[in-house]
């Protein structure tokens, strides 16, 4: 059975960092494209990043630019997010999903695999 | 960024009756190019991750029940549950990935 298991969540002080990795197993992972949503509590689903299955191609919500960083080590089957400067607002459990469309592009398209999700607290 | 616009927030229904919910995008999601919606599903139960159910506005993914249908086109879409079930309790919410960012719905709350 196809697996995403996410790691790294915690308690940070607002302007820490923190980096979150999410192991795949049990599909080829070097096949797709690979997505960061989050969901603050008790809210929404929201979108954060897109990385490309060769990881050339990346893309960011507007609120996370210039602070998160994706990537990914295909040897590894292991997608990663870097985040910076976090802030109280950026607390949410963040789902790494696999979107079967995308492949090379950092064009988002649907979630047909996700993970249980890692919570990160933003709190001073 | 496109807005998604679900209606209703939440609602109450008894085991088998049908469930309807709507969802508005501020623009058309309609391709022209491959005359495909760009819009998916998904039921997120308490605890859970989200599920894809149906993408393409009306594909429905694979495992996912036929009581689980998706319709509509440009900017107006319907998800529908023929005959409510116990263990359809949950969230929905719909995605549009016609533009980027990928935006989602605010969620529509089905109870018994």
């Amino acid at each position: 059975q196809v697996h995403l298991v996410e790691s790294g969540g915690g308690v940070v002080q607002p302007g820490g960092s923190l980096r979150l990795s999410c192991a795949a197993s049990d599909f080829t992972f070097s096949k797709y494209a690979m997505n960061w949503v989050r969901q603050a509590p008790g809210q929404g689903l929201e979108w954060v990043a897109i990385i490309s299955y060769g990881g050339e191609n990346k893309y960011y919500a507007d609120s996370v630019k210039g602070r998160f960083t994706i990537s990914r080590d295909n040897s590894k089957n292991t997608l990663y997010l870097q985040m910076n400067s976090l802030r109280v607002e950026d607390t949410a459990v963040y789902y790494c999903a696999r979107d079967p469309v995308a492949g090379n592009r950092h064009v988002p398209f649907y979630f047909d695999l996700w993970g249980q999700g890692s919570l990160v607290a933003v709190s001073s | 960024d496109i807005v998604m616009t679900q209606s209703p927030d939440s609602l109450a229904v008894s085991l088998g009756e049908r469930v309807t919910i709507n969802c508005k995008a501020s623009q058309s999601l309609l391709f022209t190019s491959d005359n495909k919606n760009y819009l998916a599903w998904y039921q997120q139960k308490s605890g859970q991750p989200p599920k894809l159910l149906i993408y393409w506005a009306s594909t429905r993914e694979s495992g996912v029940l036929d009581r689980f249908n998706g319709s509509g086109s440009g900017t107006d879409f319907t998800l529908t549950i023929s005959s409510l079930q116990a263990e359809d309790v949950a969230v929905y919410y719909c995605q549009q990935f016609y533009g980027t960012p990928a935006t989602f719905g605010q969620g529509t709350k089905v109870e018994i």
